[in-house]
């Protein structure tokens, strides 16, 4: 299962770092994918870390801003949004991703956190 | 990297069946039979329905199948149960190394 961290309220500008512990799996054979959904909106791909190597994907609408990383000791997955906006209001989202790097077969997420909310307000 | 294009909602009585489309390009749908559906209820995550077009993870019923036809993949559910209303995504792998989700498509079961 994938754990993820508390709910967070943020003013404009400032940074968020959510975690997601994962368990009863060997977290390096596998990715982590990061999902938002703004309220009453859809569903938006964030970006994909390897546990295996570390390697990161971001979606382009969130290079520079958006930081993936991992702690294999830990078998956690953090994502950090640096100035953060109104428009960043949602649930954040963390899936395990059978993609882990060069080489997967399957490139799916089949295991999710229940989401992290976090709040963009002055 | 522009979404998918589902339609906004479907709608059937019991039993009938609902077919929800699912639109990319070739940059992404057309590319790999690396698509997959995921249901969604209120106020709770997602929940992969279909994996690789047209795997069921074990647990999913069998009325739910997947399809898909150059650019454009289908989730398909056969004998339409009042527990299936809910919101339907789709995902694609796309040529980037990057994944597209779908607008979404809301199920009523009327």
């Amino acid at each position: 299962q994938l754990v993820q961290s508390g709910a967070e309220v943020k003013k404009p500008g400032a940074s968020v770092k959510v975690s997601c512990k994962a368990s009863g799996y060997t977290f390096t054979s596998y990715g982590v994918s990061w999902v938002r959904q703004a309220p009453g909106q859809g569903l938006e791909w964030m970006g994909w870390i390897s546990a295996y190597n570390g390697n990161t994907n971001y979606a382009q609408k969130f290079q520079g801003r958006v930081t993936m990383t991992t702690d294999t000791s830990t078998s956690t997955a953090y994502m950090e949004v640096k100035s953060l906006r109104s428009d960043d209001t949602a649930v954040y989202y963390c899936a395990r991703d059978l993609n882990y790097g060069s080489g997967s077969y399957f490139y799916y997420m089949d295991v999710w956190g229940k989401g992290t909310t976090v709040t963009v307000s002055s | 990297q522009s979404a998918l294009t589902q339609p906004p909602s479907v709608s059937g009585s019991p039993g009938q069946s609902v077919t929800i489309s699912c639109t990319g390009t070739s940059s992404d749908v057309g590319s790999y039979n690396r698509v997959s559906w995921y249901q969604q209820t209120p106020g709770t995550a997602p929940k992969l329905m279909i994996y690789e077009v047209s795997n069921r993870p074990s647990g999913v019923p069998a009325r739910f199948s997947g399809s898909k036809s150059g650019n454009t993949a289908s989730l398909t559910i056969s004998g339409l149960q009042a527990e299936d209303e809910a919101d339907y995504y789709c995902i694609s792998y796309t040529s980037g190394s990057t994944y597209v989700f779908g607008t979404g498509t809301k199920v009523t079961v009327l």
